[in-house]
């Protein structure tokens, strides 16, 4: 029953490693997110896609990117990874691009060792 | 450019203690304000928004356009309370999404 899954829960892997986060959501919200929280708590918008279009790509470096295979789906794939990419990713959804009621996942804390 | 402020990274208090939660924000559209909340151990969740007015959990927020701030407040903290606290702007209109503050840690202490 849960509204917005995300897999792993923890991810530890090596610089220059590539590695994928899932997220999936059963809401049949239109649009999906994935947020970033630093080691301070701060929480940052990274991309949002709606109906399969990205709608906003903030200043993210271009080694992540955002693959959503369906409406349901918005996985985060991050290449060569960094030790300042050691982070909290969360997922989350809302019903249309612009609803300020958001679902937000569990969270996937990655290491970078 | 849109922008929320939340001065305070942790504020500690003692159960029964009023609290006040700041959050300033700057934007130049119509502000659309949010509290969220994230429990130990749990997921970010929405707690109150600025339009409906209401009061969840004893908390309540009221926008002031005039100091540009959205205050969280509660009369009698309970340590259930003890989470994150984040200020969050619907800024961008239809196409819009969500900043957030850099959050409050509140610790309610027995």
């Amino acid at each position: 029953d849960t509204a917005v899954s995300q897999t792993p829960k923890y991810l530890v892997t090596q610089m220059g490693n590539d590695k994928s986060i899932k997220c999936e959501q059963n809401l049949g919200h239109d649009t999906m997110y994935w947020y970033k929280q630093d080691s301070k708590k701060f929480l940052k918008i990274m991309f949002s896609y709606n109906n399969k279009e990205l709608i906003i790509n903030e200043t993210v470096p271009n080694r992540f990117s955002p693959k959503s295979p369906d409406k349901a789906h918005l996985n985060l794939h991050i290449n060569s990874l960094e030790l300042g990419d050691s982070a909290v990713y969360f997922c989350a959804s809302s019903q249309v691009q612009g609803r300020w009621e958001q679902y937000f996942g569990p969270g996937t804390r990655l290491t970078v060792t | 450019a849109q922008r929320v402020t939340q001065p305070e990274k942790l504020l500690s208090v003692f159960k029964g203690a009023p609290v006040e939660l700041k959050c300033n924000y700057s934007y130049s559209g119509s502000p659309e304000l949010f509290w969220y909340v994230q429990y130990s151990r749990q997921r970010l969740q929405l707690l109150l928004r600025h339009i409906s007015r209401e009061s969840i959990k004893g908390f309540t927020a009221d926008l002031n356009k005039g100091e540009t701030s959205f205050h969280l407040k509660k009369p009698f903290a309970q340590e259930e309370d003890s989470a994150m606290y984040y200020c969050a702007l619907l800024y961008g209109g239809s196409q819009g999404n969500l900043i957030f503050g850099k959050g409050t840690k509140l610790s309610v202490k027995p």
